[in-house]
């Protein structure tokens, strides 16, 4: 069964600051992984997925993510982040089933 | 299209009561899913459909839990005889199942919070 990681359970910034939340999966066969957001008291919004393809993903609000089967990784980086970035991320997988396994959030943290 | 909704938003119940989420899923999809999430984690999958038939159940936390999609539109989600253990966010999502039928993610609605004094 996949199983997703994510390496930090918070990370602090500074406004404008680049960012990078660390995912690792444990599965490459047919594999597709999204990145979630998450606002307080809020369902969770597709920020970005990788299906298949190039392995450079862009997304919404500026982010993007990297596809890397060597390392098993699909970590998730902004170049300058701001204020309203501030949220949970949530990384999530699947081997072509039917079910989404989560990673445990990171909380990204964005100073002024 | 006005995404997915659930309702309640929020729900306090008792010990032992029994609750009853709804979710209403984008009109054109046919798949399914329920999540629950706890304080601090990330969502757990409990349970999907695809159309009226009820595909994965074997995630449901105990017998507690049932769900049901009778006409391929709504779905709900009962938990009996509650817990304070049970007290979480109910997320539900869907999706269109075509080719694989990740192109377009799985789209969440906002949630039920659910909490068991």
């Amino acid at each position: 069964a996949q199983s997703v990681t994510q390496l930090d359970s918070q990370v602090p910034v500074f406004e404008e600051a680049p960012v990078e939340l660390r995912c690792n999966y444990s599965s490459s066969v047919s594999v597709y992984l999204f990145w979630y957001v998450q606002y307080p008291n809020q369902g969770l919004q597709l920020l970005l997925k990788y299906l298949s393809g190039s392995t450079l993903v862009k997304g919404i609000n500026g982010f993007e993510a990297e596809f890397n089967k060597s390392q098993t990784s699909f970590h998730l980086r902004k170049p300058s982040v701001h204020i309203s970035d501030t949220a949970e991320y949530f990384c999530a997988a699947t081997n072509a089933g039917n079910m989404l396994t989560f990673g445990g959030g990171t909380r990204l943290m964005v100073k002024p | 299209d006005t995404g997915v909704s659930q309702n309640p938003r929020h729900k306090i119940t008792k010990r032992g009561q029994n609750v009853t989420f709804r979710c209403d899923p984008i009109s054109e999809h046919n798949r399914l899913y329920w999540y629950r999430q706890t304080l601090g984690q990330g969502p757990e999958f409990l349970t999907y459909f695809q159309n009226e038939a009820q595909l994965e159940k074997s995630r449901l936390l105990s017998d507690r839990f049932s769900a049901e999609r009778p006409k391929g539109s709504f779905s709900t989600l009962e938990i009996q005889r509650t817990e304070q253990g049970d007290s979480a966010m109910y997320l539900c999502a869907s999706s269109l199942d075509m080719a694989g039928g990740y192109g377009y993610g799985y789209t969440f609605g906002s949630g039920t919070r659910l909490t068991v004094v």
